[in-house]
């Protein structure tokens, strides 16, 4: 159980475009969604929790006209990278929590890279 | 601060075992926990422990919790080369109110043959 799903795995896109990323939990209702960015060999940073129907609260520093969040549904996030250039190559991972519980279930992650 | 520190690099013989020490800031954090991350891969859930316990067992993982010390650490007995990954400690300030994790900076652990 407790299972989270990314789509895609792996996107290449041109400068300038926009990309989107969604995170699925499979097999359970999730009431909030976080975003994490991992730079190559660097440990994983919050950019974003999501509650299901409001909106996104962002950490200092994250550009939220720039990472669009929607968390539709209790089992859809979506990351939307606007206007992508190539210093937002990374990879990108998506992890679902409960109310009311401290565990997060993670995603495999979406590597994007951006030329 | 909410850093949460780890040391970056590990060489363990196969067969020895491998301690990866955590150090972090929030006295709040109900959870602490481990994850294993593979090359290209997300992250796994190694263990967890709950912050009014000293030690928790698991198979081959140990797991210590210095609450006074605010320091954590990972030992793996019998240390194999599939062990050979990134460990991340991570944990859960309540003070967030949203139950967000903070990361360590990971430590790549590399298991020699």
């Amino acid at each position: 159980g407790a299972v989270v799903s990314q789509h895609p795995s792996r996107v290449i896109c041109k400068s300038g475009t926009s990309v989107k990323i969604e995170c699925r939990s499979l097999d359970f209702q999730a009431t909030t969604m976080f975003w994490y960015r991992q730079f190559p060999k660097k440990s994983l940073m919050l950019m974003a929790t999501s509650n299901e129907g409001s909106k996104a609260t962002y950490e200092q520093g994250v550009e939220k006209d720039k990472f669009l969040i929607n968390h539709a549904s209790l089992t859809l996030s979506t990351l939307t990278v606007t206007s992508a250039h190539p210093e937002d190559s990374s990879f990108y991972i998506c992890s679902a929590g409960l109310a009311g519980k401290y565990e997060q279930y993670f995603g495999p992650g979406t590597r994007l890279t951006v030329t | 601060g909410e850093d949460v520190e780890q040391s970056l690099f590990l060489s363990v013989r196969e067969g020895d075992s491998s301690v990866i020490n955590c150090t972090y800031t929030d006295s709040s954090s109900t959870y602490l926990y481990w994850y294993k991350q593979e090359p290209g891969a997300g992250l796994q859930l190694l263990t967890y422990i709950f912050s009014n316990m000293d030690m928790k067992q698991d198979q081959r993982l140990t797991v210590l919790l210095n609450k006074k010390d605010k320091h954590l650490s990972l030992r793996i007995a019998d240390t194999q080369t599939g062990d050979s990954a990134i460990y991340f400690c991570a944990e859960s300030p309540t003070t967030s109110g949203t139950y967000k994790y903070i990361f360590g900076t990971g430590t790549r652990l590399k298991v020699l043959a």
